[in-house]
């Protein structure tokens, strides 16, 4: 079975532009997490996703959000971009059997830096 | 609120001798707990969890953790350590709340590294 599949894998943008990170969760896998990690911060909880429907935000701002297709595949979107936005972006599946005991897996993330 | 704390930001260990990588959380209730390793410019890979019931989990790669509640630790250890097994570790907990929500709350990290 393949993995979480993240594209771009690598993305160099200029401060106050948008981008568009994919995500394409393992086949069968409703779930789909974002994490943000960087040197300062560490690993970081973004925004899950399940059914289409936003289930759980991280503490970030506004211009930073997110949906989910119905084949479960997701984006996330940042606007306005900031310096300090630079980071590994990374997205996680699960296959959602109704406990909080699922394993999430990672897909290998999308480096992003802003200049 | 829940926590993970992961003390030491380095650990080195020569080829062949045990290895712990540790890990302490804070939670109020029932935890899960889990370990990922990143290779260099890799996402997270699974290693093992714990959610209920036998104290020593067992995981890929011959590593194994040991829960222990009164001491809110789950410490990753391998017998045996190889060169390949440098990398950063994460120890990351999960606590059910209302609205069921999944997300994980990583440990700092810590990067071992074994010495030939």
């Amino acid at each position: 079975k393949a993995g979480v599949t993240q594209t771009p894998r690598y993305l160099i943008k200029t401060r106050g532009q948008q981008v568009t990170l994919s995500c394409s969760p393992i086949s069968g896998h409703r779930s789909v997490s974002w994490y943000q990690q960087t040197p300062g911060q560490g690993l970081q909880f973004l925004f899950e996703y399940f059914s289409e429907t936003q289930r759980n935000k991280g503490n970030f701002p506004g211009r930073f959000s997110g949906r989910q297709f119905s084949n479960s595949r997701s984006e996330m979107n940042v606007s306005t971009l900031e310096l300090g936005d630079s980071a590994l972006y990374l997205c996680a599946s699960s296959s959602e059997t109704g406990v909080s005991t699922d394993t999430q897996y990672f897909g290998p993330g999308t480096r992003l830096t802003v200049l | 609120a829940q926590s993970v704390a992961q003390p030491e930001d380095q650990v080195n260990v020569a080829e062949g001798n045990p290895l712990t990588v540790k890990c302490t959380y804070s939670v109020s209730g029932n935890p899960y707990l889990f370990w990922y390793v990143q290779y260099p410019n890799r996402g997270l890979q699974f290693l093992l969890k714990y959610i209920t019931g036998d104290n020593l989990v067992k995981g890929s790669y011959g590593f194994e953790a040991e829960f222990n509640k009164s001491q809110t630790s789950f410490h990753l250890k391998k017998p045996s350590a190889l060169v390949s097994d440098s990398a950063l570790y994460f120890c990351a907990v999960r606590v059910v709340s209302s609205g069921s929500a999944r997300q994980l709350t990583f440990g700092s990290g810590t990067q071992l590294t074994v010495l030939p």
